[in-house]
């Protein structure tokens, strides 16, 4: 099964700044198989983006992915307050489908 | 709106078995695949199995095979997840997710059901 790994484990941001998370897959994934999960305290993980670099629907623009084959990649410019958060990647191309161990990203 | 309401969690020895619900309002249930993901306490997030939106297709990860059985009812817009032989390594928050097809990501979530194995 394809693993992938999140770094870095915890990011410590500012209001305001830009932040990147990285997600790096064992072998290569189909960009079309790339989505970007958050998850605050005690809810459900919410689609951020997926296919790599396509955004849900209600998901704001700062927020945009890239990457492909085994490099990928979250960014979100001007972080709000209610982006401290867990994210999380997830492949669902190859079977079976995989989630990263997450990225904390906190003030 | 979609609305995905997990339910039958609880406390279960282990050995013992546990009958999860979801039920699915604000769409059209039987043109959506489901799949139950799980997140032990503290940790990341776990697929556990799907089901195509006919029921012809069901799928495990490999740690709940031969235990777990999903299911579906179209014509009660619900979900379920037969869990037996139930296990410690087996706690965790239950979620229920709708998606379109396999190859595809999950777009609406449930808010969890907790279930416990403990003696």
């Amino acid at each position: 099964e394809i693993v992938l790994t999140q770094s870095p484990g915890t990011l410590s941001l500012s209001p305001g700044e830009r932040a990147t998370l990285s997600c790096r897959a064992s072998q290569s994934v189909s960009s079309r198989g790339l989505a970007w999960y958050q998850q605050k305290a005690g809810q459900a993980p919410r689609l951020l983006l997926y296919d790599a670099s396509s955004r849900a629907t209600g998901t704001p623009d700062r927020f945009s992915g890239s990457g492909s084959g085994t490099d990928f990649t979250l960014t979100i410019t001007r972080l709000e307050p209610e982006d401290f958060a867990v994210y999380y990647c997830q492949q669902y191309g190859d079977a079976p489908q995989t989630f990263g161990q997450g990225t904390k990203l906190e003030i | 709106q979609v609305q995905l309401v997990e339910s039958g969690g609880g406390l279960v020895k282990p050995g013992g078995s546990l009958r999860l619900s979801c039920a699915a309002s604000g769409y059209t249930f039987s043109d959506y695949s489901m799949s139950w993901i799980r997140q032990a306490p503290g940790k990341g997030l776990e697929w556990v199995s799907h089901i195509g939106k006919s029921a012809v297709t069901e799928k495990y990860a490999d740690p709940v095979k031969g235990r777990f059985t999903i299911s579906r009812d179209n014509a009660k817009n619900s979900l379920f997840l037969q869990m037996d032989s139930l296990r410690d390594e087996d706690t965790a928050v239950y979620y229920c997710a709708k998606r379109t097809g396999l190859g595809t990501p999950y777009d609406s979530w449930g808010q969890g059901t907790l279930v416990t194995v403990s003696s």
